[in-house]
């Protein structure tokens, strides 16, 4: 059964970048996609975009165009969520899931990570 | 497509059934939709795709339907690990969340 492994809590100042690392246990993620989502305090999941990391291949949601960037490393087992110019809006949980559908076909979003705290102060 | 769930909040006993609804401002093409239950500190756990389809080890008192722009989860004889919130998906080419229905023991 795959699994996703994040990173640690992170607290930052606005302004400030944060990076965020999820890790597939046991495996790679083969062609699979890899999604964010992340969640702010008390409210409901949102969708940031996606990546297909054997290609490299990303879509972003409108909203967050150029303030977020979704690498992968070379070996396919991890895919990191940059976001830049952090606010303190930006505080919220976010989450990596796989999307099961082969080189970025439409696909619910399973399994997740257990998601990373980001914590913005100004 | 943005989804809209009602009730917000759903008041019931265990051992009841609960009827959770999610309503698309379009076609959801495909059936493109799925549910996912997140319980507080922990992440969302898919639930049902597709509209209908059980994901692996979901109990079958967990019930999905529903075609076009009218979905419904259905959950029977609630135990108490059921009381959570529940958040309908539509996965096409911009994926979106309902807002959420939390589902409180009464």
């Amino acid at each position: 059964q795959a699994q996703l492994v994040q990173s640690g809590a992170e607290v930052k100042k606005a302004g400030s970048s944060v990076k965020v690392s999820c890790k597939a246990s046991g495996g790679t993620f083969t062609t699979y996609a890899v999604t964010w989502v992340r969640q702010a305090p008390g409210q409901g999941l949102e969708w940031m975009g996606e990546i297909i990391p054997v290609n490299g291949v990303t879509n972003y949601a409108q909203k967050f165009l150029g303030r977020v960037t979704f690498t992968a490393d070379e070996s396919l087992t991890t895919v990191y969520l940059d976001v830049h110019s952090l606010r303190s809006d930006d505080t919220a949980v976010y989450y990596c899931a796989r999307v099961p559908g082969n080189w970025g076909a439409p696909a619910w979003f399973d399994p997740w990570g257990q998601g990373t705290q980001v914590t913005v102060s100004s | 497509i943005a989804l809209t769930q009602s009730p917000g909040t759903l008041s019931s006993f265990p051992g009841e059934s609960a009827t959770l609804s999610c309503r698309a401002t379009q076609s959801v093409s495909n059936n493109y939709l799925a549910w996912y239950q997140q319980k507080p500190g922990q992440a969302p756990r898919l639930l049902i795709y597709g509209a209908s389809s059980r994901a692996t080890g979901i109990p079958d008192r967990f019930r999905g339907s529903g075609s076009g722009t009218d979905f419904t989860l259905t959950i029977s004889r609630l135990q108490p690990e059921d009381f959570a919130v529940y958040y309908c998906q539509h996965y096409g080419s911009a994926p979106d969340f309902g807002q959420g229905t939390r589902l409180e023991i009464k």
